[in-house]
């Protein structure tokens, strides 16, 4: 079965920690996403990565890094600096080229920081 | 900057209706609109995509309609069901990597 998994379902933090959040995908797809939902708000995009190696800031990546070592691997740390970091993260990814391309979204993480 | 948005943010009908969910976009200038359903605490499932070159899509009861000149999608679902109780969101894309995404229309179907 193709598509992208999310790891763990659930993951419970105290303040001040580091913690990575994990997306995998088989889909043989280049360009992969992280998203954050709050409730009441529309997805907001943390980070996204066009290719292996080569990752750009979305609208709200400060407190977070990623890494993008292998195609079918983007990892999201959310670091002490992430200032409200209790949200629900989504990973997705889609083939790039000429803007007709469609997403595909995991499952998501629950981060609750306390 | 481009703006998505979803009215009403919540609906509640009786199964078997047909009903119309709406997307407005403020910049004209997208490659395409997807809408997705979300179901409570699960990720986003595509559900039609729609190029800007297109004017409708459809799968099965359901059928996504694009107007690029008047900034507007709709989402029609015929036949409601209780399983169509969700989520739905809109997202245009306007031709690089990023979606903006509207905040949904939470809808009910009541059996």
């Amino acid at each position: 079965d193709g598509g992208i998994t999310q790891s763990p379902k659930y993951l419970f933090r105290k303040e001040g920690q580091n913690v990575t959040l994990s997306c995998e995908q088989n889909l043989n797809h280049d360009a992969m996403y992280w998203y954050r939902q709050d409730p009441g708000q529309g997805l907001r995009l943390i980070y996204y990565s066009q290719i292996v190696n080569d990752f750009q800031k979305g609208d709200i990546a400060e407190g977070y890094s990623v890494s993008r070592e292998k195609k079918e691997s983007f990892p999201l740390t959310v670091t002490s600096a992430q200032k409200n970091p209790t949200a629900f993260y989504l990973c997705a990814s889609s083939i790039p080229g000429q803007g007709h391309y469609e997403q595909y979204f995991g499952p998501g993480t629950r981060l609750t920081v306390t | 900057k481009q703006e998505v948005t979803q009215i009403p943010a919540a609906l509640s009908v009786p199964e078997g209706e047909n009903l119309v969910l709406n997307c407005s976009f403020t910049d004209s200038a997208i490659y395409n609109l997807q809408w997705f359903r979300q179901d409570p605490g699960k990720g986003l499932t595509s559900l039609l995509l729609i190029q800007s070159s297109q004017r409708e899509q459809t799968s099965g009861r359901l059928n996504a309609s694009l107007d690029k000149s008047s900034g507007r999608s709709t989402l029609y679902i015929a036949a409601s069901q209780p399983g169509d109780s969700a989520t739905y969101l809109c997202a245009v894309s306007s031709g690089t990597y990023k979606y903006i995404f509207g905040t949904g229309t939470r809808l009910k179907v009541l059996a």
